[in-house]
């Protein structure tokens, strides 16, 4: 059991260039994140999926794209990569609580350290 | 925008002492969590407090909830060198988790 991986670990970008994110996870949930960490910060999160084929806006979304075409993988691509993108992402997923007012524990994957140049 | 602040910023004690973090927010939740961050490593859970509770403990981890103060504290007794890391409070309302900045917890053996 796996839990969350992110690929790729590291990566540097220059201006303009695009990528993708890949977050897969093995535990059948339901909810994927992801969220970006800046020095000094917390977590803030740029798009975040309640199932499959379904993505929503977080705080932070400008020039970020996602994707969830199967259940275990959440895509987050950069089309246009800019200097203000570099920073360390995590993915992150948790199950289905089976009501509005339980939310339950997110698990974390390692982070993708990405450096746009 | 964060709604969870913690406090102290950074916090240094001493192997065996307590440590202890507070975290505050802003609007009415449903929980809130708490989470450790070894550097570079991402988030773990610690624990959780439903909106409910006052209080709750999980080994060596005591948390308390104040909604009427919006506040939640942290309690880690007995430190250990390895418990040096960030932590993070997260609130859960009518939107996903959200992150303070964190408490930076160094204990020195």
């Amino acid at each position: 059991n796996a839990g969350v991986t992110q690929t790729p670990k590291f990566r540097v970008l220059k201006t303009g260039q695009s990528m993708t994110l890949l977050c897969a996870q093995d535990m059948n949930h339901e909810y994927m994140y992801w969220y970006r960490q800046d020095p000094g910060m917390g977590l803030r999160l740029i798009h975040y999926s309640v199932g499959e084929g379904t993505t929503a806006k977080g705080e932070v979304p400008d020039g970020y794209n996602v994707s969830r075409l199967k259940k275990q993988n959440f895509l987050l691509g950069l089309e246009s990569a800019a200097p203000s993108q570099t920073s360390v992402y995590f993915c992150a997923s948790r199950d289905w609580s089976g009501g509005v007012s339980v939310y339950n524990e997110q698990f974390f994957g390692p982070g993708t350290r990405l450096t746009v140049l | 925008s964060q709604q969870g602040e913690e406090d102290p910023q950074a916090l240094s004690i001493q192997e065996g002492e307590n440590a202890t973090m507070n975290c505050s927010y802003k609007t009415s939740i449903n929980n809130l969590q708490w989470y450790r961050q070894n550097s570079g490593r991402g988030l773990v859970h610690l624990i959780l407090i439903r909106s409910n509770e006052r209080e709750k403990h999980s080994g060596r981890l005591r948390v308390t909830l104040d909604t009427s103060k919006k506040s939640s504290s942290l309690l880690i007794t007995a430190s250990r060198a390895a418990d040096t890391a960030s932590y993070f409070c997260a609130t859960v309302g009518n939107t996903p988790l959200v992150f303070g900045k964190g408490t930076r917890l160094s204990v020195i053996a």
